[in-house]
């Protein structure tokens, strides 16, 4: 089946520092990568859509200077907290899609990346 | 807008006892439908999906799935839980010719007594 991973798992990191987390599909290319945030005891909100060799889209009400995206390959997307605060820690999710493009395409989901600025 | 509502955030039930998840959703048409499990250091894993045709769908693990239009509704069912069924549910909605932007419900952590 399609997996998708993510590096680091977690992460713990000083106010005012950024951290990169990458997402990688490790058994198909994806055109299309997304990013969630998911806060504690609450669901996955998606935050941007992430597409091979184009600019990421962004959901409304999340700040694109601060969560940078680049999807420079079929299997790799990397998601930035620059200047990272205590609020931004959360688990951010990635996942990938597989198809051909089509609306019916699955999304397969990596394992998640705890982010702690304390 | 869509929205997803799962009205239970807890469920617990013994070990062999059927599963019921309530899972409700508002869109002005019928939607495509999703179900996921999130285990602890996992990924959300898809459960079953409902697109079109025959309303109860068939997922993997003995998970099935009910499409009911008149009630907005997908509930999730298992006829004889496992413990390692115990994780968090999340059901979804995309828009149809949309499928991939996802809004998801707020969850279900299911619990499993021995």
């Amino acid at each position: 089946g399609a997996v998708v991973s993510q590096h680091p798992s977690r992460v713990i990191c000083k106010s005012g520092t950024s951290v990169k987390i990458e997402c990688r599909s490790l058994d198909f290319q994806a055109t299309t990568m997304f990013w969630y945030r998911q806060f504690p005891k609450q669901s996955l909100m998606l935050m941007a859509t992430s597409n091979e060799g184009s600019k990421a889209t962004y959901e409304q009400g999340v700040e694109k200077d601060k969560f940078l995206i680049n999807h420079a390959s079929l299997t790799l997307s990397t998601l930035t907290v620059t200047s990272a605060h205590p609020e931004d820690s959360s688990f951010y999710i990635c996942s990938a899609r597989v198809g051909s493009g089509g609306y019916t395409d699955t999304q397969y989901f990596g394992p998640g990346t705890r982010l702690t600025v304390l | 807008a869509q929205s997803v509502t799962q009205p239970d955030i807890h469920i617990t039930v013994s070990e062999g006892a059927s599963l019921e998840l309530r899972c409700n959703y508002s869109y002005g048409a019928t939607p495509y439908l999703f179900w996921y499990v999130q285990s602890p250091g996992q990924g959300l894993q898809l459960l079953l999906k409902y697109f079109s045709g025959d309303t109860l769908v068939q997922g993997i693990k003995g998970f099935e799935a009910e499409f009911k239009r008149s009630q907005s509704s997908f509930n999730l069912r298992k006829p004889s839980v496992h413990w390692s069924d115990a994780a968090e549910y999340f059901c979804a909605v995309a828009p149809p010719r949309a499928g991939n932007m996802l809004t998801f419900g707020g969850g279900t952590r299911l619990m499993v007594k021995p």
